[in-house]
């Protein structure tokens, strides 16, 4: 099991609903990240923290809504989502996002089914 | 824009078999690149981290190599076993610890 723990494992919501994606990592590192792997597509990166400042917006819809009140923590709030988010949402920290050294450690990621 | 591409997407052999994985990517300009191993319904777990000065990094039965100038990585599993079945994914990394990845192998190890 890594240090990068998400919740819940399992998501089934309608398009009207609101819910939360919650990520929290244990490794003491400054920088998380939002990914969304969708069936059939690669791994696709959504949002970059840095230090708790947002520093990568990667093109994302604003139904998602990103939210990382400390470093440990980082939310991916849904709002009025589509069929096609249904994916799994990976969440990642590193120690900084600027060493090329840095590996970026996965939690086991939120399984989305959009109804 | 980078991309990055691994051939095949599929791969099924018998247990002992060594297993050869490829990925290529576009833009030469990285820092790294990583393979990463993705059971189902899991996270990626990092295998091998190969900096852009680097040509090979080994670790037990793994073997990735960096072909920077050609834009090419292979990774290479000796005797494989059937625990090795997962899906590998390969990754490079730019400028702001961005990771760009490949759409991933899946390798199914026969007993």
């Amino acid at each position: 099991e890594t240090g990068v723990t998400q919740t819940p494992r399992h998501l089934v919501m309608g398009m009207t609903n609101k819910k939360s994606l919650k990520c929290e990592q244990h490794l003491g590192h400054n920088a998380m990240y939002w990914y969304k792997q969708s069936a059939k597509k690669p791994l696709e990166l959504m949002f970059v923290y840095s230090l708790e400042e947002r520093v990568e917006n990667n093109s994302v819809p604003s139904r998602f809504s990103p939210e990382c009140p400390n470093s440990s923590h980082l939310f991916l709030h849904l709002h009025t989502l589509q069929p096609e988010d249904s994916a799994l949402y990976l969440c990642a920290s590193s120690l900084t996002t600027v060493t090329s050294t840095d590996t970026q450690y996965f939690g086991p990621g939120t399984r989305l089914t959009v109804l | 824009k980078q991309e990055v591409t691994q051939i095949p997407a599929a791969l099924s052999v018998p247990e002992g078999e060594n297993l050869v994985l490829n990925c290529s990517f576009t833009d030469s300009a990285i820092y790294n690149l990583q393979w990463f191993r993705q059971d189902p319904g899991k996270g990626l777990t990092s295998l091998l981290l190969i900096q852009s000065s680097q040509r090979e990094q080994t670790s037990g039965r793994l073997n990735a190599s960096l072909d920077k100038s050609s834009g090419r990585s292979t990774l290479y599993i000796a005797a494989s076993q059937p625990g090795d079945s997962a899906t590998y994914l390969c990754a490079v990394k730019a400028a702001g610890n961005k990771l760009t990845f490949g759409g991933g192998t899946r390798v199914l190890v026969k007993p």
